[in-house]
């Protein structure tokens, strides 16, 4: 079975300081990763995305994320975060599974920025 | 905004009703997907349909079903509503149905049950 731990539940930090929320996956095969953010009343907005090739991928919002096979982390980062940030960010993971796929859901780390 | 449009935005009934979600997707997507997101429960994947048809099925009640229709756009249906069914229901939608493609979701529609 597939599953993602987000192990923070709350973090803070302030305007400028850079950012990193961290994922961990399981899955069987080769795991395709994603990053959303959710913005309190709103729909869910995908960040980034990894299939596979460069494990460094590049987002939105000048986010990017690293994907490392050996310790199953796709971990968020930004070097310098806007009070904007502020949001829910919630890790995917799905998989090859033919015509038929699912995401499976971290349960989401939120974000607060100090000014 | 992502292109999937959901209706409505915001649903409040009693228990033992029935409701209708609905969902459009983005143009040119085939595939949707139901996702149900409650405090206690998280984000959890309900029911996929590519092309009319379904494809794969996860926490689901059997009180819940979907369709997905000729133009694509796909419903949500939901009896014997209980208090526990409030959440928030997402539908997302992707260009194919291989696990190769992001999906992107619509706003949401908000139920409440009282």
């Amino acid at each position: 079975a597939q599953s993602v731990t987000q192990p923070d539940i709350h973090i803070t930090v302030s305007e400028g300081a850079s950012l990193e929320l961290r994922c961990n996956y399981s899955y069987g095969a080769t795991p395709y990763l994603f990053w959303y953010v959710q913005s309190p009343g709103q729909g869910l907005q995908l960040l980034l995305k990894y299939f596979s090739g460069d494990t460094l991928v590049q987002g939105i919002k000048g986010f990017e994320a690293e994907f490392k096979r050996s310790q199953s982390s796709f971990n968020l980062r930004k070097p310098s975060v806007h009070w904007s940030d502020a949001a829910e960010y919630f890790c995917a993971v799905g998989g090859d599974t033919g015509t038929a796929s699912k995401l499976t859901f971290g349960t989401g780390t939120r974000l607060q920025v100090t000014l | 905004d992502s292109g999937v449009t959901q209706t409505p935005k915001h649903l409040i009934t009693a228990t033992g009703q029935r409701v209708t979600l609905r969902c459009s997707p983005r143009s040119g997507d085939l595939s949707v997907y139901w996702y149900q997101q409650s405090l206690d429960q998280g984000l959890q994947f309900l029911i996929q349909y590519y092309n009319g048809e379904e494809r794969a099925k996860g926490n689901i009640l059997e009180r819940f079903s979907a369709q997905q229709f000729p133009d694509l756009h796909s419903e949500l249906n939901l009896s014997s509503l209980e208090l526990g069914d409030s959440a928030l229901y997402f539908c997302a939608s992707s260009v194919k149905a291989g696990g190769r493609r992001a999906q992107y979701f619509g706003p949401g529609t908000r139920l409440l049950v009282l």
